[in-house]
């Protein structure tokens, strides 16, 4: 099994370029996350889908759109991209184990907004 | 607003010492805590979850001890290994139908010195 893998690793855009990661994991999980990494915040939750055909905001939703395709992939689309955008981005799946959800995340996608 | 404050920030040990990283949380809804250990260019990695039931939860050279009153829980690595040099997060949800949401730490940039 591969697990969670990203697409692309690094991006370089222009303010105001759209793009899309993507994200696909081979676990058959039913719940995928999408969060971003700012040094000293941690990570946090931007979409996430429960399961295949819904989703629903996290704690900074502003600025991306998401997409779940299927039960493997959920992709994040940057319509404007902004500076303040620039990141490191970690696509999750979980499952549960003993009544908790046990996250697996990817390898990230670092993307730099000049 | 950070619900979940980690501490602290970076942290320097000497092989085979105690490494502790403390979290304080605010948000008594929250009933899973993990920790997730993250390697320089991967994405995080999780080490050890505990849930409020419980007061302790040892696996191998790491243990968390969880204190309900206080809101508090705190990651302790015994004889601390170079190997174990990684930026650790604590984190903590609430149970849903949606699957786990988690909020995190700021992180701990753990060094251990031969």
């Amino acid at each position: 099994n591969a697990g969670v893998t990203q697409t692309p690793k690094f991006q370089v855009l222009k303010t105001g370029q759209s793009m899309t990661l993507q994200c696909a994991q081979d676990m058959n999980h039913n719940s995928m996350y999408w969060y971003r990494q700012d040094p000293g915040m941690g990570l946090r939750l931007i979409y996430y889908s429960a399961s295949e055909g819904t989703t629903d905001k996290g704690e900074v939703p502003n600025g991306y759109n998401v997409s779940r395709l299927n039960k493997r992939e959920f992709s994040l689309r940057l319509e404007s991209a902004a500076p303040s955008q620039t990141s490191v981005y970690f696509c999750a799946s979980s499952v549960v184990v003993g009544g908790s959800y046990e996250q697996y995340f990817g390898p990230g996608t670092r993307l730099t907004v000049t | 607003q950070q619900q979940v404050k980690q501490s602290p920030q970076s942290l320097i040990v000497q092989k085979g010492g105690i490494s502790i990283i403390n979290c304080a949380y605010e948000n008594t809804a929250f009933d899973y805590f993990p920790w997730y250990q993250q390697f320089p260019g991967k994405g995080p990695a999780l080490l050890i979850a505990i849930r409020p039931d419980v007061s302790e939860k040892k696996e191998g050279r790491f243990t968390i001890s969880f204190n309900k009153s206080a809101k508090q829980f705190s990651l302790h690595i015994m004889d601390s290994q170079p190997g174990d040099s990684a930026t650790y997060f604590c984190a903590a949800s609430r149970s849903n139908n949606a699957g786990n949401m988690l909020t995190f730490g700021g992180g701990t940039r753990l060094m251990v010195k031969p």
